[in-house]
């Protein structure tokens, strides 16, 4: 079945040690997406690349930067983790900006000790 | 992006219709109404979304009013696999999800 996978699932790493989350689709999106949802809170935006084009949000830290080497996969990476980042880290997939049926993976819970 | 108003929980009976209303007053002429749920530590899942007219898929029916400004989610028969959050999200198809705090739907035996 075309999916969106993210690895690891689980993810624990040291305050300020540089991390990078993974995710993968094989349905052939256009446009990739990054989500934090952190605990008892929705999911919020961080960016998203629509083919190579990269597109912050406006509040998302410095700290948070994305590669997207190919159409298939995507990079989540956390320069100086704090504390206040632990969350989930949600990725999804749509065809195009004008489809919103977004396709998400099952994330990663990142741990900051 | 238009603001929604959603119950923060709802409890259901399984076998029975769960209806979850979502009031989004402020709503454009060209906003499309999105829902999606999550089950508990799983990404969001789209469920379904429409603009005026009434929509019905394998997983729900969306209700839209006529004057647009609130909708109902029904899932038919709801089973215990149904609990999770809803979100019930407007915007116009630009491709941002803006995601409230939802519903949280607990279906009970």
């Amino acid at each position: 079945d075309a999916m969106v996978i993210q690895n690891p699932r689980y993810q624990v790493t040291q305050f300020g040690k540089p991390v990078t989350l993974s995710c993968s689709q094989t349905l052939n999106h256009n446009v990739m997406y990054w989500y934090q949802q952190k605990s008892s809170q929705a999911p919020k935006l961080l960016f998203h690349y629509y083919d190579k084009d990269f597109n912050n949000e406006a509040d998302t830290p410095d700290n948070f930067q994305s590669r997207r080497p190919n159409t298939s996969f995507c990079f989540l990476d956390i320069r100086s983790p704090g504390l206040g980042d632990a969350a989930m880290y949600l990725c999804a997939t749509s065809r195009g900006t004008g489809y919103n049926e977004q396709f998400f993976g099952p994330g990663t819970r990142l741990t900051v000790l | 992006d238009a603001k929604t108003t959603q119950p923060t929980s709802m409890d259901c009976a399984e076998g029975r219709a769960a209806n979850l209303p979502c009031n989004h007053s402020t709503i454009s002429g060209n906003e499309y109404v999105y829902w999606y749920r999550q089950i508990h530590s799983q990404g969001p899942q789209y469920i379904i979304h429409g603009l005026k007219n009434n929509e019905t898929n394998e997983m729900a029916s969306l209700i839209i009013t006529e004057d647009r400004k609130s909708s109902t989610l029904i899932l038919p028969h709801a089973t215990l696999r149904d609990t999770a959050v809803y979100y019930c999200i407007v915007n116009n198809q630009g491709g941002k999800l803006i995601f409230g705090q939802g519903t949280e739907l607990s279906v009970k035996p």
